[in-house]
């Protein structure tokens, strides 16, 4: 059968309220981020990314957020709704090929 | 079509058969990349392409794993002899090129070695 594998670190939350979803980072070098977002069954979906030379980027719902300093990312979603249910990956990439190293993962749970 | 595509979905091999999985990615995109995403765990690059041209194999866990994307546009990853470990989603993604430009993903091949 399958192998059992890592179980990811999971946040729940409520229906309607703010989720925080955190990462860090390896790569001091790498200077483009971007979270994904992925369903069962499905390849990763594109939700926001953010360049170096900013430390916040907003979307709709979403906002990235990046600390140089300690190498650490964030993804706030607002009013967090069931479809919102998925596992989210930070990614990191350097502008030389765009070669994407990804985060542990998030499982976010929302209850109805 | 309006995404990446990849095929098969699903792909059963008995140990040490070789495989073929397809990636048709996104038109006019000129980079293409392949992940390898082991249960319950993020993709891992494989290999990476710019057009034709293989730019980063780094990721290849063995010679058994080779990549090809001959017209710079459809790639196929083929996996010989296949064994156990090899078991995993395998990701596509293209995007129109350099590094800060969005990759966009296919739904992957999920290969199951028995």
């Amino acid at each position: 059968g399958e192998s059992v594998g890592l179980h990811l670190p999971t946040l729940s939350v409520q229906e309607g309220d703010n989720s925080i979803i955190n990462c860090a980072y390896s790569n001091s070098a790498s200077d483009y981020f971007i979270w994904y977002k992925q369903e069962s069954g499905k390849g990763p979906q594109f939700i926001i990314d953010i360049r170096s030379n900013m430390d916040k980027r907003q979307g709709q719902r979403v906002t990235v957020l990046l600390n140089k300093t300690v190498k650490h990312l964030s993804l706030q979603i607002a009013a967090t709704q069931p479809g919102d249910s998925a596992v989210y990956f930070c990614a990191e990439s350097s502008s030389n090929t765009g070669k994407l190293i990804f985060g542990q993962g998030t499982t976010l749970q929302v209850k109805p | 079509g309006a995404g990446v595509s990849q095929s098969p979905r699903y792909k059963v091999a008995k140990r040490g058969q070789d495989v073929a999985l397809r990636c048709d990615p996104i038109s006019g995109h000129v980079s293409l990349f392949w992940y390898q995403q082991a249960l319950g765990q993020g993709p891992e690059f494989l290999t990476y392409f710019q057009n034709e041209a293989q730019l980063d194999k780094s990721g290849l866990p063995s010679d058994r794993f080779f990549a090809e994307r001959p017209e710079g546009s459809v790639s196929t990853l083929k996996i010989q002899r296949t064994q156990q470990e090899d078991s995993a989603v395998y990701l596509c993604a293209s995007s129109l090129g350099g590094g800060l430009t969005e990759a966009f993903f296919g739904q992957g091949t999920r290969l199951t070695v028995v």
